[in-house]
């Protein structure tokens, strides 16, 4: 069964312009992670988010995390053409060694 | 920077057939895994591998096997393809420490069973 769950489904927006992608999960974790993945391409990873952190930034890249409401949102300020991917959260449950379960995406289109 | 290489980009094979997905990884990475991804399921996990030798089932198993005979290389068999597993395979490899650690993925193999 799938953990996570980003909102929306897809996105498209213009050069410049911010970003933002959720995810909600359902059970307690160790840490929450962000992936892209280019078209055709394996996934690459963005950015990792312990659960005892609530906020984590990288470059263009912001994350945050509630633990309360299970939920984490990617934001990527003044986002580039190069930014045209597929976003996925996935999560390391508790108890769980090395296991990670992913999402199902979200598709941001950035258009020039 | 890691390196995972998996065998093929595109692969064709007909029903029946015992297909192998190979897969490389240069880190000396403990932990290695096999997922499919298909259009609104996202990634699935098929089987990882912790040490040489030693595999878990995932979350989807069934009609597949793994073979993880040295420590870089970790192999994905298809019993006896069928058409539904026509899909993206990935490989990738961690660090075994816990979950904390990011997954590293090949370009993956997109396999279509006839």
């Amino acid at each position: 069964s799938q953990q996570g769950e980003e909102d929306p489904q897809a996105l498209s927006i213009q050069e410049g312009e911010n970003a933002t992608m959720n995810c909600s999960y359902k059970t307690s974790i160790n840490n929450l992670q962000w992936y892209r993945q280019n078209s055709g391409r394996g996934l690459v990873h963005l950015i990792l988010i312990r659960s005892n952190e609530r906020e984590k930034h990288s470059g263009r890249l912001r994350v945050t995390l509630d633990t309360s409401k299970k939920s984490s949102s990617l934001l990527i300020t003044a986002s580039r053409a190069a930014d045209t991917a597929s976003y996925f959260c996935a999560t390391g449950p508790t108890g769980t060694a090395s296991k990670l379960t992913f999402g199902t995406g979200t598709r941001l289109q950035v258009t020039l | 920077d890691v390196k995972v290489t998996q065998s093929s980009r595109y692969l064709v094979k007909r029903t029946g057939e015992k297909v192998f997905l190979e897969c490389v990884q240069d880190m000396d990475h403990e932990n290695m895994f096999w997922y499919r991804q298909d259009p609104g399921l996202g990634l699935r996990l098929i089987y990882f591998s912790y040490d040489v030798k030693m595999k878990e089932k995932g979350d989807i198993p069934e009609g597949y096997s793994v073979s993880r005979e040295k420590k870089e290389r970790f192999s994905l068999i298809l019993e006896s393809a069928s058409t539904n597993q026509t899909s993206m395979y990935l490989c990738a490899s961690s660090l075994p420490q816990g979950t904390d650690q990011p997954q590293h993925f090949g370009d993956g193999t997109r396999l279509s069973i006839l």
